[in-house]
């Protein structure tokens, strides 16, 4: 089965600053990797899908990269709407397992 | 506008059953596979079961294999699982979520919660 890891697990960052969440496969799972941001008591968003393709409605702060094994989400200007716990998601696996990552919170400092 | 609607989650001793269901509206239901996500209490996502449109395939994480069964009623809207040999690590928030393209989940249910416990 393929494993899903994020780091960090969490960070505490500031209104306007760029933040950077890794997340990593433990086997290639091409472009097939999903984003959802996630707030206490809320249903998981989804952001970004395919690694790199911004869901309909989600700001452009938001940005993703990322091939085979490694991929990262962007925050390109932290808004205090965007404290929240991410989670990555792969989509690729056969028989279909959709792995999420542990996930990473996003606090204020 | 899509709308995905859990219900049927409650309180429930070891070794019982439930059935929880997802009534869909504001898309073809029957075109899109679902899946269940589940989030234990203060815990992260764990995918636990999945189905095409037409209810042919299914697929479970193997956590639940043999104990959760997915089903749908297209003609209804309806999405189901019936949980079987209910255990305390079952207790979490059900969710159920509308797959799309690649199979990422593009809308979610707001959750039902199951408790497991004596």
């Amino acid at each position: 089965d393929i494993q899903m890891t994020q780091s960090p697990s969490s960070l505490s960052a500031s209104v306007g600053d760029r933040v950077t969440i890794t997340c990593r496969a433990s086997q290639s799972i091409s472009n097939y990797l999903n984003w959802y941001q996630q707030k206490p008591g809320k249903a998981p968003k989804l952001l970004i899908y395919a690694a790199a393709t911004l869901q309909s409605g989600v700001p452009s702060r938001f940005s993703g990269s990322g091939s085979g094994t490694d991929f990262t989400l962007t925050i390109s200007s932290l808004q205090p709407e965007d404290f929240a716990t991410y989670y990555c998601q792969q989509s690729y696996s056969t028989p279909r397992l959709f792995t999420f990552g542990p996930g990473t919170k996003v606090d204020i400092k | 506008e899509v709308q995905l609607l859990e219900s049927g989650g409650a309180l429930e001793q070891p070794g019982g059953s439930l059935r929880l269901s997802c009534g869909a509206s504001g898309f073809t239901f029957s075109r899109y596979a679902m899946s269940w996500v589940r989030q234990a209490p203060g815990k992260g996502l764990e995918w636990v079961s999945g189905i095409s449109g037409s209810g042919g395939t299914t697929y479970y994480a193997d956590s639940v294999k043999g104990r959760l069964t997915i089903s749908r009623d297209n003609s209804k809207n309806t999405l189901y699982l019936q949980m079987s040999s209910l255990r305390a690590e079952d207790t979490a928030i059900y969710y159920c979520a509308k797959h799309r393209d690649g199979n990422r989940f593009d809308y979610w249910g707001q959750g039902t919660l199951v408790t497991v416990s004596s």
